[in-house]
């Protein structure tokens, strides 16, 4: 199907262990975008791409890891995760220059 | 730091009332302003965007104001219907910021039947 998928939808993990969430789009987007919702912080730009093998730190980096070897593709990687990273983490894509992201349905991470 | 952000948490409204979302900002240099919608369990989705360069632009059912003297936008909805209950953002697109918009923390809209 078309569009911005995200996996899982639901994660659990302990502190210290790697994750990686998996972002797919289908609609060759050059932008990709990591973010994080978090209660009383709205939306914070984890990473972004503006193509393949282009990555570049936003707002809040720390902890995070992303690659982007394929156009369609966006990794978030918390290399060690903690406690401060249980969150909803929305991954996005848009045409270069355009205020319309497209988001996808978001993952939850809970770490314990 | 430069911000943008609401000025209410949560607005209830009568349906078939029209609503108004509003928010502030302080970072002047901003080439758009933009207005995501968020139904609970799902992303956000674009409602509309407006230039720094005007004062008003309408959508479907929506209308976004933008008042650079005193750095307000505002979302009206009018005929607020139940399929509109959802959080609201308003997110800014600074000047030579390519695509890195910056949210604000968000409304929740409320529409009682």
């Amino acid at each position: 199907d078309a569009g911005i998928t995200q996996s899982p939808r639901y994660k659990i993990t302990e502190t210290g262990r790697q994750v990686t969430l998996m972002c797919h789009q289908t609609w060759s987007h050059s932008y990709m975008f990591w973010y994080r919702q978090d209660l009383g912080h709205g939306l914070r730009l984890i990473y972004y791409s503006a193509a393949a093998d282009i990555t570049d730190k936003g707002e809040v980096p720390d902890g995070y890891v992303v690659s982007r070897s394929k156009t369609e593709n966006f990794p978030l990687t918390l290399e060690s995760a903690t406690r401060s990273q249980t969150s909803v983490y929305f991954c996005a894509s848009s045409e270069p220059l355009a205020n319309e992201q497209f988001f996808g349905p978001g993952t939850r991470l809970t770490v314990l | 730091g430069e911000s943008v952000g609401l000025h209410l948490p949560t607005l209830s409204v009568q349906e078939g009332d029209n609503s108004i979302i509003n928010c502030a900002y302080s970072n002047s240099a901003s080439d758009y302003f933009i207005w995501y919608k968020q139904e609970s369990g799902k992303g956000p989705q674009f409602i509309i965007d407006i230039r720094s360069n005007m004062d008003k632009r309408q959508g479907q059912r929506v209308t976004v104001l933008l008042n650079k003297t005193v750095k307000h936008l505002s979302l009206q909805i009018a005929a607020t219907q139940p399929g509109d209950s959802a959080v609201y953002f308003c997110a800014e697109n600074p000047i030579n910021a390519g695509n890195m918009l910056t949210f604000g923390g968000g409304t929740r809209l409320m529409v009682k039947p």
